[in-house]
């Protein structure tokens, strides 16, 4: 199976509550990052956590890194209708090969009015 | 607008055509990546070019063909494609390419569609 897996596959939930969305790695990892992609588009950057911090913060976005679970988590806060996109962890291998990022297969978010 | 171009943003092309797709970063970057999105699947990453030259082929079959003439231009040149060679095809270009903490800057990709 993949390097990254998000959990879940969709969530629909109503607009001005939180969205979470989890990801889990296989092997050790010196970064992972969170991707964007509204539909039929490309992918936007959102937030990278690197191996040896826990938590981060940007805007509305928090993320957390547990290495002992090899797991991650996207937290999105009072969420927006424009928030409905599909979301990518990215795992960047311990050694090396920082262009080998490997995807999951994404969660896909909708936000409901 | 992300600094990473792709025309055209759709394609249809039959199994005997050849057509290319055409990416170009205006960000300054070093690397510039080709990957393949299908319906279900993660993305794939095909090529990466560090500096015009290839450092990566992930086992792509070879009517599959990159061309990188500068760091700002990448081309990829398809020919006698297989309808599952259907997909969103994205460039994307990053300032190092082995540099862990790379992040990754894509194009808003080609719809290919093999008739």
């Amino acid at each position: 199976s993949q390097q990254g897996e998000e959990d879940p596959q969709a969530l629909s939930i109503q607009e001005g509550e939180n969205a979470t969305m989890n990801c889990s790695y296989k092997t050790s990892i010196n970064n992972l990052q969170w991707y964007r992609q509204n539909s039929g588009r490309g992918l936007v950057h959102l937030i990278l956590i690197r191996s040896n911090e826990r938590e981060k913060h940007s805007g509305r976005l928090r993320v957390t890194l547990d290495t002992s679970k090899k797991s991650s988590s996207l937290l999105i806060t009072a969420s927006r209708a424009a928030d409905t996109a599909s979301y990518f962890c990215a795992t960047a291998p311990y050694t090396g090969g920082g262009n080998k990022l490997t995807f999951g297969t994404g969660t896909q978010l909708k936000v409901e009015l | 607008e992300t600094g990473v171009t792709q025309t055209p943003r759709h394609l249809v092309m039959g199994m005997t055509n050849k057509k290319s797709l055409k990416c170009e970063q205006h960000l300054g970057h070093n690397a510039m990546y080709w990957y393949k999105q299908s319906a279900k699947k993660p993305l794939e990453l095909m090529f990466v070019y560090s500096l015009e030259e290839r450092v990566e082929n992930n086992s792509v079959p070879s009517r599959f063909s990159p061309e990188c003439p500068n760091s700002s231009h990448l081309f990829l040149h398809l020919h006698t494609l297989q309808p599952e060679d259907s997909a969103l095809y994205l460039c994307a270009s990053s300032q190092e390419p082995g540099m862990p903490g790379n992040t990754i800057y894509f194009g808003e990709g080609s719809w290919l569609t093999v008739v």
